[in-house]
């Protein structure tokens, strides 16, 4: 069974910085590509990053660029999300999701960026 | 620019069927799509890859009930037999060298 479980969701303030962790089960890691997203309170979803297999290609939404940045530890079957420069409409749940279309998504962490 | 757009709501009786659209941009018609599910207060979950034949991919545990068609630049989402549990947010999503998500539609089962 695929799974995948997000943590490291906090309280942070303005300015801070947080990393998340997404720990995958139940498929070959390294084999997949894989995908943040986020979804701020009473609104929709809205994608983050995409990190290929190997972690040689990455993509990000503008509203991220220069501040997240996705990796992966194949041999330990995580995805990373760095956070920096973190402000108020970072606020939201995360989840990481398993190739470009989210096949699979995890549970989602919250991350609460206040003051 | 890659884009996808869907009407913010949409209502069906129980028992019912329901279609929900996403269009994507002109410059995309033909990508394929995914179709998520959002129950209050849950997680989204994956319903299934849509491509621009009409063929999909449903996600695990799926039932029957949900299904996809295309025509053009549109994407259906086909639910039959409307249950209670179906009212949810539905999202469609495409991808490019980038993701992108509709606005979601807010299913009414009535």
């Amino acid at each position: 069974e695929v799974r995948l479980v997000e943590s490291g969701g906090a309280l942070v303030q303005p300015g801070g910085s947080l990393r998340l962790s997404c720990a995958a089960s139940g498929f070959v890691f390294s084999d997949y590509s894989m995908v943040w997203a986020r979804q701020a309170p009473g609104r929709g979803l809205e994608w983050l990053s995409y990190i290929s297999g190997t972690g040689g290609t990455t993509y990000y939404a503008d509203s991220v660029k220069g501040r997240f940045t996705s990796s992966r530890d194949n041999a330990k079957k995580f995805l990373y999300l760095q956070m920096t420069s973190l402000r108020a409409e970072d606020t939201a749940v995360y989840y990481c999701g398993r190739e470009a279309q989210f096949d699979h998504w995890g549970q989602g962490t919250l991350v609460t960026v206040s003051s | 620019q890659l884009m996808v757009t869907q009407s913010p709501s949409a209502s069906a009786s129980l028992g019912a069927s329901v279609r929900l659209t996403c269009t994507l941009d002109s410059g995309h018609s033909t990508y394929a799509i995914a179709w998520h599910q959002q129950q209050p207060e849950k997680g989204p979950r994956f319903l299934m890859r849509l491509n621009s034949d009409g063929s999909h991919t449903k996600g695990d545990g799926i039932p029957d009930r949900f299904s996809g068609s295309s025509s053009g630049a549109e994407r259906y989402l086909i639910i039959s037999s409307l249950q209670s549990d179906d009212e949810a947010d539905y999202y469609c999503q495409t991808w490019g060298t980038g993701m992108v998500f509709g606005g979601g539609t807010k299913l009414t089962v009535l």
